[in-house]
């Protein structure tokens, strides 16, 4: 298996530009989750898909941030507008599903996001 | 609410000395699980190891060890003999079976040195 696969591993992108950030997690993965990493703050959970479905975005910074699971293969991340303090590195996580056996999250390369 | 703290930053040793990073967590739920990651320079986050609330066996991998005590809400983890490699920043985590949340520390930074 490839593991989770997040495009693209750089970003670099003016100021109020729209930005995505893509993943595509592990096939047969249930769960898929979205982090935010800054030397600040540290992993920060974005947002947590379960089934497709958005169950907790409360980590979500504010509306210029949205998050999409159209299907059980792919999910965006979007910024728009994009700001200096956006400027981060993005994780995408895939689990297998609920229940100890599967409670492993597997992480992707990342995305390294800069907003000048 | 759930909360990890891991008080060390950062931590240097020499080669083959043993160091332990300590994991404190908070959580009211009975039914939860720890985890340890590790991210080394190249970024990427590497699953060490998990363990739920129920089983607060001790175990060790290799050079690894893990201290799971709930009395004192503890997960710590410990290297023998580092080595070079070791070198990276270690993350605790926290999720518990009702939040399903994966919440990290912030992170310990060792550095090992020859």
């Amino acid at each position: 298996d490839a593991g989770v696969i997040q495009s693209p591993r750089h970003e670099v992108t003016e100021m109020g530009q729209e930005v995505t950030l893509r993943c595509k997690p592990i096939s047969g993965h249930n769960s898929l989750f979205w982090y935010r990493q800054t030397m600040m703050r540290g992993l920060e959970l974005l947002i947590y898909f379960n089934n497709n479905v958005p169950i907790d975005d409360s980590g979500m910074p504010e509306d210029r941030f949205s998050a999409k699971m159209p299907n059980a293969s792919f999910s965006t991340l979007k910024i728009q507008p994009s700001e200096p303090r956006d400027s981060a590195v993005y994780f995408c996580a895939s689990r297998p599903g609920q229940g100890y056996e599967n409670t492993e999250a597997f992480f992707g390369q990342g995305t390294r996001l800069t907003v000048v | 609410a759930q909360k990890v703290t891991q008080a060390q930053t950062e931590i240097s040793v020499v080669e083959k000395e043993d160091v332990t990073l300590d994991c404190v967590y908070e959580t009211r739920d009975t039914t939860y699980y720890l985890f340890w990651y590790k991210q080394p320079p190249s970024g990427e986050l590497v699953f060490l190891i998990r363990r739920n609330s129920f089983d607060e066996q001790n175990e060790i991998s290799g050079r690894y060890s893990w201290n799971f005590q709930k009395s004192t809400s503890s997960f710590n983890f410990t290297i023998t003999a580092s080595q070079v490699v070791d070198s990276a920043v270690y993350f605790c985590a926290l999720m518990t079976y009702n939040t399903d949340k994966l919440i990290f520390g912030t992170g310990t930074r060792l550095q090992v040195f020859p």
